[in-house]
C-alpha cells in the first residue's frame, strides 16, 4: 500500500506569488490535515479536512486555503507568498479514530 | 505559549545504551500522546503512542512512560542503534481535538 503522498517535493515561488501543494491520503483514511514546520520547530497544524469539510483550522492568516476533493486527496492553497511562509509543509492522513497521523515526505517551499 | 515542551535540543548516547527523551505539556485536556521520529528530508515517522488511561506501553525497543501527574512523558529506546539517529518529536491531542500539537523536539545522535 502506498503511503501519504505529496507533490511537488520542492517548490521555488517570489513573494507575493501563489502556490498550490497536493496530498494524497492513505488508501482507505478519509481525513487529512497540513502541518507547517519551520527549521529547529515541530510541525504547527494548519487545517484538517474529514469527508471534504472543514474539521479544524490553526492560527493562520486567510492568504492559506485548504479544500479535499472526493476521492479525499487534498490541496493546500497559499497566496501572497511572504518570505516567512518558506517551511516544510507536511501533509498528513488519519483513519476515522484520528488516532495516529501517518505523514508524507512533505514539500519544501523556498519563497525568495 | 507552548503547550508541549522538549527540553533537550539534543541528546548524545553510545550503542548499545539507553537514549530517554524527554517531554512535558501543559494542557491537563491532553488524553492522547505519540512519538514521531524524523530523519532529513522526510515526513515524521509514527513511532509509538499512549493513552492517558495508561502509563506504560511498550513496542520493542521503545517504550512510553506517562506520568500524568507531573504532566511528563519519556520515550526510552534500548538498545540504542545508530540507525536511531535522528529528530524525535513528542506530540500530544484532546480526545475531541482534531490535530496534534508537537513538540520542538529532541536531536538524537547514536555514537557508534
Amino acid at each position: 500500500d502506498a503511503g501519504v503522498t505529496q507533490s511537488p517535493t520542492h517548490l521555488i515561488k517570489t513573494r507575493g506569488q501563489h502556490v498550490t501543494l497536493r496530498c494524497s491520503p492513505i488508501s482507505g483514511h478519509k481525513s487529512v490535515s497540513w502541518y507547517q514546520q519551520v527549521l529547529g520547530q515541530g510541525p504547527q497544524f494548519i487545517f484538517q479536512y474529514y469527508e471534504k469539510e472543514e474539521r479544524g483550522r490553526g492560527n493562520f492568516p486567510d492568504r492559506f486555503s485548504a479544500r479535499q476533493f472526493p476521492n479525499y486527496s487534498s490541496e493546500l492553497n497559499v497566496n501572497a507568498l511572504l518570505l516567512g511562509d518558506s517551511a516544510l509543509y507536511l501533509c498528513a492522513s488519519s483513519s476515522e479514530k484520528n488516532t495516529e497521523a501517518f505523514f508524507g515526505q512533505g514539500t519544501r517551499l523556498t519563497v525568495v | 505559549d507552548q503547550q508541549v515542551k522538549q527540553n533537550s535540543p539534543s541528546l548524545s548516547v553510545q550503542e548499545g545504551r539507553i537514549s530517554i527523551l524527554n517531554c512535558d505539556y501543559t494542557n491537563s485536556m491532553f488524553d492522547y500522546f505519540l512519538w514521531y521520529k524524523k530523519y532529513p528530508a522526510e515526513g515524521p515517522t509514527f513511532l509509538i503512542s499512549i493513552s492517558s488511561i495508561k502509563d506504560k506501553n511498550e513496542d520493542g525497543r521503545f517504550t512510553v512512560f506517562l506520568n500524568k501527574s507531573a504532566k511528563h512523558l519519556s520515550l526510552h529506546i534500548v538498545p540504542s542503534q545508530p540507525g536511531d539517529s535522528a529528530v524525535y518529536f513528542c506530540a500530544a491531542k484532546v480526545d475531541y481535538g482534531q490535530n496534534f500539537v508537537f513538540g520542538p523536539g529532541t536531536r538524537l545522535s547514536v555514537l557508534p
